[in-house]
């Protein structure tokens, strides 16, 4: 298996509700990452686990709350968001995250992405 | 402040054709240079990856190159096709921390 799924496509909520994105993968790979990107925009980053720990919150609003149950597994909780968070929320993983300095590289896959619309 | 820009922003050509898209860099710290193809609405997909030693890397049509002197890296497409119709991205970082370029969005017609 050598992709990451995103769960689900497509998802419209108000600004009172709560619900949360999945991400998964069974590549063996340690680092996880979640991404939200803007139409026309390049990808910014969010949150990185390396390893099932956070290592990387990149200011992101409370109302966004990531979780990594395990290795394979990285949801993203939303809460009372705003219509501004309506943005394509993209996955990644690779074999490790945080180290890699000096020359080394690891190739982040991205997975499908999910539609997030908020009225 | 840690920069990636493209050039140029859009660019149209016939099917066959060849093109080149071009990428200047600003970004420490940097230990690899990637390129990535986004389709619209889809999560990106790797082309190639450099670290800072390497000057080129091909992976079918796509070939990049990178000077890590003048800090510029290159995506030349072979041979284009209506499926090269994308977004194409110019990534620079270590392995965690990656800075994207806005994108350079090309389509290739008849």
């Amino acid at each position: 298996d050598t992709e990451v799924t995103q769960t689900p496509k497509h998802l419209v909520m108000g600004m009172t509700n709560k619900k949360s994105l999945k991400c998964e993968q069974h590549m063996g790979h340690r680092a996880m990452y979640w991404y939200k990107q803007k139409a026309k925009k390049p990808p910014e980053l969010m949150f990185v686990y390396s390893y099932e720990k956070l290592s990387i919150n990149e200011s992101v609003p409370s109302r966004f709350s990531p979780e990594c149950p395990n290795s394979s597994l990285l949801n993203l909780h939303l809460h009372a968001l705003q219509p501004e968070d309506s943005a394509l929320y993209l996955c990644a993983s690779s074999l490790t995250g945080t180290s890699g300095r000096g020359g080394s590289y690891n190739e982040q896959f991205f997975g499908p992405g999910t539609r997030l619309t908020v009225l | 402040k840690n920069q990636v820009e493209q050039s140029p922003q859009s660019l149209i050509i016939l099917e066959g054709k060849n093109c080149t898209l071009q990428c200047n860099y600003t970004v420490s710290p940097f230990s690899n240079l990637r390129w990535y193809k986004q389709d619209t609405g889809r999560g990106p997909v790797s082309l190639t990856i450099m670290t800072f030693s390497e000057n080129t890397k091909s992976n079918g049509r796509y070939t990049a190159t990178l000077d890590a002197d003048t800090k510029q890296s290159s995506l030349h497409i072979t041979a284009s096709q209506l499926s090269d119709s994308a977004s194409y991205i110019c990534v620079g970082g270590t392995a965690s921390k990656l800075t994207f370029g806005t994108g350079t969005r090309l389509q290739v017609t008849l």
